[in-house]
Formats: C-alpha cells, sequence, structure tokens
C-alpha cells in the first residue's frame, strides 16, 4: 500500500515549456486535490476533484490544467511554464464523507528558469 | 486576505515541556480544522481535527482547543520530544469535512531543543 505517489521529484523547465505532473493513490479515495507550496507560504489549492469524471478550480487555479484520468490518477498539466509557477506541488486524497482527512504525497519540485 | 493565519513563523521548546502552537481564522463559515506535520521533503501528514461542535479533541500527547468567538484553536504537545521537530500548519474547512479542498495557514516551525 504506497499510498499517494507523484512523479517526477524533481524537474527543471525553460519558460514556455509544458509538462504534466503525475499522482496515484492505491486508497480507493473518491476526492484528489492538487496544492502548490511557496516558500514561506501555506499549501494553496489549485484544482480538485470529488469524484471520478469531476474538477472543479480552487484558490490558484490560472495556468493549470487538470485530468481525473481514472479513480486512482488525477494529473496537473502546465501548458506554458512560467517562472512564478517555480514551486512544490503536492497531490493529496480523500473520502468524501466527513470527517476530511486529506492524505499526502511526497511532492514534486518544480523550477521554472 | 489570509483566512487561516498562524503568526508564529518559528517556536523552540525544551525537550519535555509543553509546546502550544496557535492559529487563528477569519472565515466564521469554517466547520472543521485541521493540524498537520511536515518534515522537510516529505508532504504533509494528518495530525488531529477537530469539529465546530466541539471545543477540544484529544489524541495521545496531541490535543487541539477550539474557541469559536475569538476565531482560535492551539494545538498543545505534551510532552515535547525530539521528534516532533517539523512545520506544523493549521487548516480548515468550510464543507463540513467534505471535499471541497483546505484552506492552510503559513505554517509554525516547531523546534525542540535537548
Amino acid at each position: 500500500n504506497a499510498g499517494v505517489t507523484q512523479t517526477p521529484k524533481f524537474q527543471v523547465l525553460k519558460t514556455g515549456q509544458s509538462m504534466t505532473l503525475q499522482c496515484a493513490q492505491d486508497m480507493n479515495h473518491n476526492s484528489m486535490y492538487w496544492y502548490r507550496q511557496d516558500p514561506g507560504m501555506g499549501l494553496r489549492l489549485i484544482y480538485y476533484s470529488a469524484s471520478e469524471g469531476t474538477t472543479d478550480k480552487g484558490e490558484v487555479p490560472n495556468g493549470y490544467n487538470v485530468s481525473r484520468l481514472n479513480k486512482r490518477e488525477f494529473s496537473l498539466r502546465l501548458e506554458s511554464a512560467a517562472p512564478p509557477q517555480t514551486s512544490v506541488y503536492f497531490c493529496a486524497s480523500s473520502e468524501n464523507d466527513a470527517p476530511i482527512e486529506q492524505y499526502f504525497g511526497p511532492g514534486t519540485r518544480l523550477t521554472v528558469t | 486576505d489570509q483566512q487561516v493565519k498562524q503568526n508564529s513563523p518559528s517556536l523552540s521548546v525544551q525537550e519535555g515541556r509543553i509546546s502550544i502552537l496557535n492559529c487563528d481564522y477569519t472565515n466564521s463559515m469554517f466547520d472543521y480544522f485541521l493540524w498537520y506535520k511536515k518534515y522537510p521533503a516529505e508532504g504533509p501528514t494528518f495530525l488531529i481535527s477537530i469539529s465546530s461542535i466541539k471545543d477540544k479533541n484529544e489524541d495521545g500527547r496531541f490535543t487541539v482547543f477550539l474557541n469559536k468567538s475569538a476565531k482560535h484553536l492551539s494545538l498543545h504537545i505534551v510532552p515535547s520530544q525530539p521528534g516532533d521537530s517539523a512545520v506544523y500548519f493549521c487548516a480548515a474547512s468550510t464543507s463540513g469535512g467534505g471535499a471541497d479542498g483546505l484552506t492552510f495557514g503559513k505554517g509554525t516551525h516547531l523546534i525542540i531543543q535537548p
């Protein structure tokens, strides 16, 4: 039981390049989330998916797209990376039913130059 | 406009003593609160939570207190141990603990001194 896994762990992109961050969970959770954490900041919600086939914007969705491929997988895509998107990205999952407890992956450290 | 505030970026406590981490919130729609612990280069891990219908929840060495009138919660760790050294995030939900995502504070770096 691996919990929440994320790939890659590290990535360096040039401005304008695109990439997809992958996330998978093996806990049969309905809900999945993408957060970003910047230095000295808390985690901020980018997008979330309450169930397979649905996605919703969070606090900071601009510049990102997501795909809930199936119940296990939730990917985050940067179509044209920019330096302000340099951050650590965390994927999380949870059950839908209250009380909520989100389980986080180890994070992807992305640098955009 | 930060809805969840942790005003102490860092806190140093001697091993064996009590650690008290504080969190304030501004959104009166928050109805569920959580504390997460984060080590460097790892994802946050859930520590303890409390519903707005309670004022205290205890789990071993960890107790969370909620004062709704003051919009304030605190995490008490007794006794503090070296492994407690980490960044602690306060988080809140408006969906009864449902699936809409969490709002996090900036975190407090707790350092346990031997």
